[in-house]
């Protein structure tokens, strides 16, 4: 089965970190461009950050740039999310999701609550 | 404010045909990029309905098609069924930004 599998969701105060993995299964995951795109509560979907298939190239939205690395483990299969200096605005649901043509898998999405 | 401009929402009866747009600009849909359209059920994540304008993965009813023209994109929905009360998104490209994916910021679908 094709699946993706976020996790280290959470509650954090402001400026301080978390980190979110996403393990994926069931496709070959080396060959795939990996995205993060979130959710705030009650809110649209908006593209984070994204990551070629060998991990040597990356981009980020202009809200996350300088604050968020994102990374990937092929052996592992394994994507990440370093997220510093959080703020209350960052809090959403990070969903991870593969990009071939369209987005598709999907995880099922971990919620970062950003509040003292 | 999202670089895609979609309704906040559209209704429909139980087996009318329903049409959510899709408009964008000369820098993402009309520079010739595909639009993608990704159906998001309440409580759940998205799910991609619609790849490269207007072809259907496999599993999702041909109720659903999507249709591109210029600067602008369409999903339809016919033989509207109680299950397709959910959020819609339309997803491209955009050259002019850093960002370059870009969202429209999603119609919610009432199936009164």
């Amino acid at each position: 089965e094709v699946q993706l599998v976020e996790s280290g969701g959470g509650l954090v105060q402001p400026g301080g970190s978390l980190r979110l993995s996403c393990a994926a299964s069931g496709f070959t995951f080396s060959s795939y461009w990996m995205h993060w795109v979130r959710q705030a509560p009650g809110k649209g979907l908006v593209w984070v950050s994204r990551i070629n298939s060998d991990g040597s190239s990356t981009s980020y939205a202009d809200s996350v740039k300088g604050r968020f690395t994102i990374s990937r483990d092929n052996a592992k299969n394994t994507l990440y999310l370093q997220m510093n200096s959080l703020r209350a605005e960052d809090t959403a649901v990070y969903y991870c999701a593969a990009y071939y043509d369209g987005f598709d898998p999907w995880g099922q999405g971990t919620l970062v609550t950003v509040s003292s | 404010q999202s670089v895609l401009t979609q309704p906040p929402s559209v209704s429909g009866a139980p087996g009318q045909r329903v049409t959510i747009s899709c408009t964008g600009s000369s820098s993402n849909i009309g520079a010739g990029y595909d639009v993608h359209w990704y159906q998001q059920l309440p409580g759940t994540a998205p799910k991609l309905l619609i790849y490269g304008n207007s072809n259907r993965p496999s599993g999702v009813p041909d109720r659903f098609s999507g249709s591109k023209s210029g600067t602008s994109a369409s999903l339809a929905i016919t033989g509207l069924q109680a299950e397709d009360e959910a959020d819609y998104y339309c997803q491209s490209y955009d050259s002019s930004l850093s960002a370059h994916v870009v969202f429209g910021g999603g119609t919610k679908l009432t199936v009164l």
